[in-house]
């Protein structure tokens, strides 16, 4: 497709469990972000992935949290043993190298831990 | 490092009202400025940007913002709003390219018949 695909679009999970969440971002794009969206919150900044650098993982909450992009394309975020404070929206987005904030978003993977 | 405060939350304006969200930044060193919409169950969108030269800013669906070195700021405008601009607004500052994008927490935007 020609947007940034997230999936799953809904994980309802139990606490402790792990998660996986999926990116595909908009072909082309170099730059790879990850967000959180909590409920009456901003959105929180995780991870961010440019080419071949290593990733800025600054914004990742925990050592439960973890990402990878593979081939420079798909990025899959990665929750351990989840809490249930870690309930939130993830977005996706990514962007062009040189379009600085110029981000494409995805319409988010809504995860809830029982 | 950067920050975004968005005053208000929530502003509930009737059809055809103007209307401005206003939105502050601190940053140590020169910024670029953005607005993203993210309208109800949807993914959110640029609505416009300040990278460099007139303050003034247009963006789609009739919003324009100003960016105001001295106040450090950079509200929202529209002359007159429609229903269909009933949407989440959030004001965003990087700093350099390729960076990170900072977000404010965010401003629902009501509007009523």
């Amino acid at each position: 497709g020609a947007g940034v695909s997230q999936s799953p679009s809904n994980k309802v999970t139990e606490k402790g469990k792990d998660v996986e969440l999926r990116c595909d971002p908009i072909s082309g794009h170099t730059a790879l972000y990850w967000y959180r969206q909590s409920l009456g919150q901003g959105l929180e900044f995780l991870i961010y992935f440019q080419g071949n650098s290593a990733p800025d993982k600054s914004g990742l909450p925990s050592d439960r949290f973890s990402a990878e992009r593979t081939g420079g394309s798909v990025s899959t975020l990665t929750i351990q043993r989840t809490q249930q404070e870690d309930s939130a929206v993830y977005l996706c987005a990514s962007s062009f190298w040189g379009s600085p904030g110029e981000l494409f978003f995805g319409e988010g993977s809504r995860l809830t831990v029982l | 490092a950067q920050s975004v405060t968005q005053l208000d939350s929530q502003v509930p304006v009737f059809e055809e009202a103007p209307v401005e969200l206003r939105c502050n930044y601190s940053s140590s060193v020169s910024v670029y400025l953005f607005w993203y919409v993210q309208y109800p169950n949807q993914g959110l969108q640029l609505l416009l940007k300040y990278l460099s030269g007139s303050t003034l800013v247009k963006g789609i669906n009739g919003f324009e913002a100003e960016f105001n070195k001295s106040q450090t700021s950079f509200h929202l405008r529209k002359p007159s709003v429609h229903i269909s601009d009933t949407a989440e607004y959030f004001c965003a500052v990087t700093t350099n390219a390729g960076n990170m994008l900072t977000f404010g927490g965010g401003t629902r935007l009501m509007v009523k018949p």
